[in-house]
């Protein structure tokens, strides 16, 4: 299985400002993807992140609201903009460690409280 | 496109007592299966995954799964739990690769609770 870690692991925020999270994976995967997971729900899928190409959103996810960079096999970031309380969540990566099985390995997550 | 529906939204269960997690799926497709625990303030991590092959699948830390493709089920069950086994428990469904599509849909999830 694949080891990542995103930073930071959490953070408090003014409404109105930006936060990039970072996600950082130990060996080149293709696919990587962007979750949120609000407070007390499931996990949602934001996008899908692969290497040389635009991420593709999840129906109610836009690019200006939450852009996002894949600039190698084994780094991505996603930024929420302009945030507000309701951006208050839990932002997980995850990468699909090889095709043909759809088994994605988890970031522990980036904390997000706005306020 | 694809569902999950985890019936129940917690389960409290004595320790070294028997476990189910209930898991139905709804897909029009064959369909790849996991579950994923989450632990408190922690990301996700795979328990077991059904991708093809013998119906009953093991994974860590003593859970099994049996997918049952009449019942569109694919239920979590472990024979004696543990307090370390406290967490929040989630189904995911996707195509299979073979639809070009490797996403996961995740069910609302099942928090265990073990009581001492």
């Amino acid at each position: 299985s694949a080891v990542i870690s995103q930073k930071p692991s959490r953070d408090i925020c003014q409404r109105g400002t930006s936060l990039t999270i970072q996600c950082q994976v130990d060996s080149q995967v293709t696919m990587m993807f962007w979750y949120r997971q609000q407070p007390g729900q499931s996990l949602t899928l934001i996008a899908t992140a692969n290497q040389g190409s635009e991420a593709t959103y999840e129906s109610g996810f836009v690019i200006d609201k939450f852009p996002i960079s894949r600039p190698n096999l084994t780094f991505s970031t996603l930024t929420v903009s302009n945030m507000s309380p309701e951006d208050s969540s839990i932002y997980l990566c995850s990468v699909s460690a090889r095709t043909g099985t759809d088994t994605q390995y988890f970031g522990p997550g980036t904390r997000l409280t706005v306020l | 496109a694809q569902s999950v529906t985890q019936l129940d939204s917690q389960v409290p269960v004595f320790e070294e007592a028997p476990v189910e997690l209930r898991c139905n799926y709804s897909s029009s497709v064959s369909v790849y299966l996991f579950w994923y625990v989450q632990y408190p303030n922690q990301g996700l991590q795979l328990l077991l995954k059904y991708l093809s092959g013998s119906t009953l699948v093991k994974g860590i830390n003593g859970f099994e799964a049996e997918f049952n493709k009449s019942q569109t089920s694919f239920h979590l069950r472990k024979p004696s739990v543990h307090i370390s086994d406290t967490a929040e428990y989630f189904c995911a469904v996707s195509q299979g690769t073979n639809f070009g599509n490797e996403k996961l849909t995740f069910g609302t999830g099942t928090r265990l609770t073990i009581i001492p």
